[in-house]
């Protein structure tokens, strides 16, 4: 993989339901995963952070986790909430710059 | 969290004219900014890593001179779009840096050139 490529391009799910969505990258160089959370007309939300193989973060309704020898991070979202709608963007990092992918949007149906 | 403005969100200019959009981290100091662009249904790409107090970087493919910026402070970075044309409409973002692992977005300028 050259790139950072995250799947699907888009997603609609009913209030209440989980989902997840995947990011894979390359896992030379790796030196950090990043997740971000975009509303419309808003600033991307920084949501995780990772660096090492294994790792794990949640944040409320929100995990996700990372496959650095494999190149591939999940995101999970549990319980579907209508303000979760948005687009969420992952990006590798090696060193200073960042390489995004396209992101999934997220439409939750109420 | 930090925060980081960016001004105009919106733009429509004529073709030749040049247009400044301003990035400003509010209350914290980045000796780092970058400046992405965003056509669509494609990736954030970066055009140009700003250095305060010194010559942008740019990426392979950006003209510097078409895509002027300055970053005179810890708190501002410009990026000038100099006689624009309609195929530099697009969607352009900047975000300022704060340590190597993070990065704090503006919400972005959408720039239409006529």
């Amino acid at each position: 993989i050259l790139n950072v490529e995250q799947s699907p391009q888009s997603l609609h799910v009913q209030e209440g339901d989980s989902t997840n969505f995947t990011c894979s990258f390359p896992s030379s160089n790796f030196y950090a995963l990043h997740w971000y959370r975009w509303e419309t007309a808003k600033s991307p939300e920084a949501l995780f952070v990772m660096t090492l193989n294994g790792d794990e973060k949640k944040k409320g309704r929100i995990s996700a986790t990372l496959n650095t020898k494999e190149g591939y991070s999940y995101l999970y979202i549990k319980g579907s909430q209508p303000e979760d709608s948005a687009t969420y963007l992952c990006a590798r990092n090696t060193g200073n710059q960042f390489y995004f992918g396209t992101g999934t949007s997220l439409t939750v149906i109420p | 969290g930090a925060v980081v403005s960016q001004h105009p969100s919106w733009v429509i200019c004529k073709s030749g004219t040049s247009v400044k959009i301003e990035c400003r981290s509010l209350d914290f100091q980045a000796t780092t900014m970058f400046w992405y662009r965003q056509f669509p249904k494609q990736s954030l790409m970066l055009m140009a890593t700003s250095n305060e107090g010194s010559k942008a970087t740019y990426e392979q493919g950006v003209e510097k001179d078409k895509f002027l910026i300055n970053h005179a402070s810890l708190t501002l970075s410009t990026l000038t779009v100099t006689s624009a044309h309609p195929e530099d409409s697009s969607f352009y973002i900047c975000s300022a840096g704060l340590g190597k692992n993070i990065q704090y977005f503006g919400a972005g300028t959408r720039l239409s050139v006529l």
